[in-house]
């Protein structure tokens, strides 16, 4: 039973234009949403999270929506830039306080020039 | 501040044997995380330790486990190696308590031969 889904394993964005990655989840007990970047043979790198009382939040060039009655959420990336590709990973936690991260498979990013 | 620090960065094992993966999180962060990524399953949460005490666990069996010290340095053990825990193990960090981010380290390969 997946819980947290990204349908699309792949994207390609052209440099300068909008990313979306999108996400969805089952579970509406997830507390609060993260979205990680991450290199082959690397660990992932936070970007930007969201707590489930929101339904925005916006850090620089990247910003997360929340649609909780959907159980959905995206990350929008703009401008893109060559350094963000990378596989985008959207993860879900579970219990609050404690931290139990369930991540979806992956979305590979790729931005051409 | 330093990251987080995973050692050993690479490692085989034969079938069998037993190893032991050590995770030193960023100074002040009492929460540490394990996960295993594998091509097929994705990232998997394993077990987190907030100050010594293990207070969440996946769904991994009796061979798989850990513990934390007193410095919050935490140690993963693999009992019994089977082929298929070969992958990538990520420690992930966190202050504890109602933060949501948690920062990962660069990861230990490990490989079973």
């Amino acid at each position: 039973d997946q819980q947290v889904k990204q349908n699309s394993p792949s994207l390609s964005v052209q440099e300068g234009r909008i990313s979306i990655l999108n996400c969805d989840y089952t579970n509406s007990m997830f507390d609060y949403f993260l979205w990680y970047k991450k290199y082959p043979a690397e660990g992932p790198t936070f970007l930007i999270s969201i707590s489930s009382i929101k339904d925005k939040n916006e850090d620089g060039r990247f910003t997360v929506f929340l649609n909780k009655s959907a159980k959905h959420l995206s990350l929008h990336i703009v401008p893109s830039q060559p350094g963000d590709s990378a596989v985008y990973f959207c993860a879900a936690n579970l219990f609050r306080g404690a931290q139990k991260l369930v991540f979806g498979q992956g979305t590979r990013l790729t931005i051409n020039p | 501040k330093a990251g987080v620090t995973q050692t050993p960065r690479y490692l085989i094992k034969t079938r069998g044997q037993q190893v032991t993966l050590s995770c030193s999180p960023i100074s002040g962060h009492r929460s540490v995380s394990w996960y295993q990524q594998t091509p097929g399953q994705g990232l998997q949460f394993l077990f987190e330790y907030f100050s010594e005490t293990q207070r969440n666990k996946g769904n991994f069996p009796g061979r798989f486990s850990g513990r934390q010290f007193s410095n919050s340095r935490s140690e993963m053990n693999v009992s019994t190696l089977e082929l298929g825990d070969s992958a990538l193990y990520l420690c992930a960090s966190r202050l504890g308590g109602g933060d949501t981010e948690a920062f990962f380290g660069q990861g230990t390969r490990l490989t079973v031969v």
